[in-house]
This record gives structure tokens, C-alpha cells and sequence, in this order.
């Protein structure tokens, strides 16, 4: 079975800090997503990887960075925490291209609290 | 703008019970359209609906599409508790790598 590691299950951080969200898949995929999800708007991208060291933004990437120097692994880096970015974080991984890439197999989720 | 539009929002059924869920969309070019279900943290995987496979079924789920009217439901028949989730619909536009996610319905089933 496909399986994607979020490293942190709660964490709790001071607002201005800086936060790494680790995320790590162990299928070879080569797509790797960051998506926030908060009550009353559902799941939103923050940023996308389709291969090593790239990256595009997706659909709220404002306040946020992502770092992926290996293929099985994808950070996400809050450079400067604020009280807005409390939230679900969700890594997800899929295959590219064909039929199969819409698939996504998500992580277990990372609950940041930035007081 | 690519959007998805999940309805209703919650539900509150008893076991035994069917229920649909629905989910309507406006996406460019559109490609395909998935539902996932979500108990704690991470959303699964349930189905995947083309062109070319409008109608998906696995044990009490089944689900399809409408390309024309530009929306799929979700049936879940004999409902149990454990069918209690947060069921998630998205679609993907033509060309794109990503998926459009609606905000989910809440389902609860009691017994």
C-alpha cells in the first residue's frame, strides 16, 4: 500500500516563527501536493511539485514555500507564522500523467496552531 | 474559475437508511471527476469517473456522472455508522495537474 508520512500529527507555534511541514511518500511518485483545509472552505492548494526541485504555485501559495531536493520528500515552510495559517495541512502524492495521476494519496494530516 | 459545488453541506441519517450526496461542477475542459471519503485526518480514494466510465459501484457505494447537466451524485445504501465521513468531490480541468476539491458533506449516521 501506497503510504504518505506526515512527521508531525500536532503542533503548536508561536506567531513570526519559522515551521517545516515534512512530508514523505514511499511509491516513487513523482507529483507531490500541500493542501490547507479549513471548516466552511473545504480543501485548498498552497503548492504543488511534479518532479525534484520543481515547483508551482497553487491556488493560496501566499505566505508559504516548498522545498523538495529528494523525490520522496516535500516540505512546506512557513517562513513567518501567522494566526491565519492555523490550520489542517494535508500532503498528498499521486503518479503523473495518463488516468492515473488524479488519483491522490493523502497523509494523515498535520494540525498547526500558531498562537 | 473551476468550481465544485457539494450538496448538502451535513446530513444526520439512520442506520439502514440511503442517502445522495450530490455535486455539481463548472470546470475548463473538463477530464475527470473523484470522490473521496474522510473519517479522521486523511481522505481515501473512492471513485473515479470519466468520459469513457460515467457509473462506478463497490458494495453499497455506487456513483455517476452527468456530463451534460454537469454533476454526479453518490449513493450509499444500508447505510452503517461506520459510513459516518466527511465525503469529498473534485474534479480536474483538461491539461491541468490539479484537482479542484468541493467543501465536502458531512455525514453522520446514527443508529
Amino acid at each position: 500500500d501506497v503510504k504518505v508520512t506526515q512527521s508531525s500529527r500536532y503542533l503548536v507555534k508561536r506567531t513570526g516563527e519559522k515551521v517545516f511541514l515534512e512530508c514523505v511518500q514511499d511509491m516513487d511518485h513523482e507529483n507531490m501536493f500541500w493542501y490547507r483545509q479549513d471548516p466552511g472552505l473545504g480543501l485548498r492548494l498552497i503548492y504543488f511539485s511534479y518532479d525534484v526541485k520543481m515547483k508551482e504555485k497553487g491556488d493560496i501559495p501566499e505566505g508559504y514555500s516548498v522545498s523538495r531536493e529528494k523525490k520522496e520528500r516535500f516540505s512546506l515552510i512557513l517562513e513567518s507564522a501567522s494566526t491565519n495559517q492555523t490550520s489542517m495541512y494535508l500532503c498528498a502524492s499521486s503518479l503523473p500523467g495518463g488516468v492515473t495521476y488524479e488519483k491522490l494519496f493523502f497523509g494523515s494530516g498535520t494540525q498547526l496552531s500558531v498562537l | 474559475e473551476d468550481k465544485v459545488v457539494q450538496s448538502p453541506l451535513s446530513l444526520v441519517v439512520h442506520e439502514g437508511d440511503t442517502v445522495t450526496l450530490n455535486c455539481s461542477y463548472e470546470v475548463t475542459n473538463f477530464r475527470s471527476l473523484l470522490w473521496y471519503k474522510q473519517e479522521k485526518k486523511a481522505p481515501t480514494f473512492l471513485f473515479m469517473l470519466t468520459s469513457s466510465g460515467i457509473e462506478k459501484k463497490s458494495g453499497r457505494l455506487s456513483s455517476i456522472l452527468d456530463k451534460k447537466e454537469l454533476f454526479s451524485i453518490l449513493n450509499i445504501t444500508a447505510t452503517q455508522t461506520g459510513d459516518s465521513a466527511v465525503y469529498l468531490c473534485a474534479v480536474t480541468p483538461g491539461g491541468s495537474e490539479k484537482l479542484v476539491f468541493g467543501k465536502g458533506t458531512k455525514l453522520t449516521v446514527n443508529p
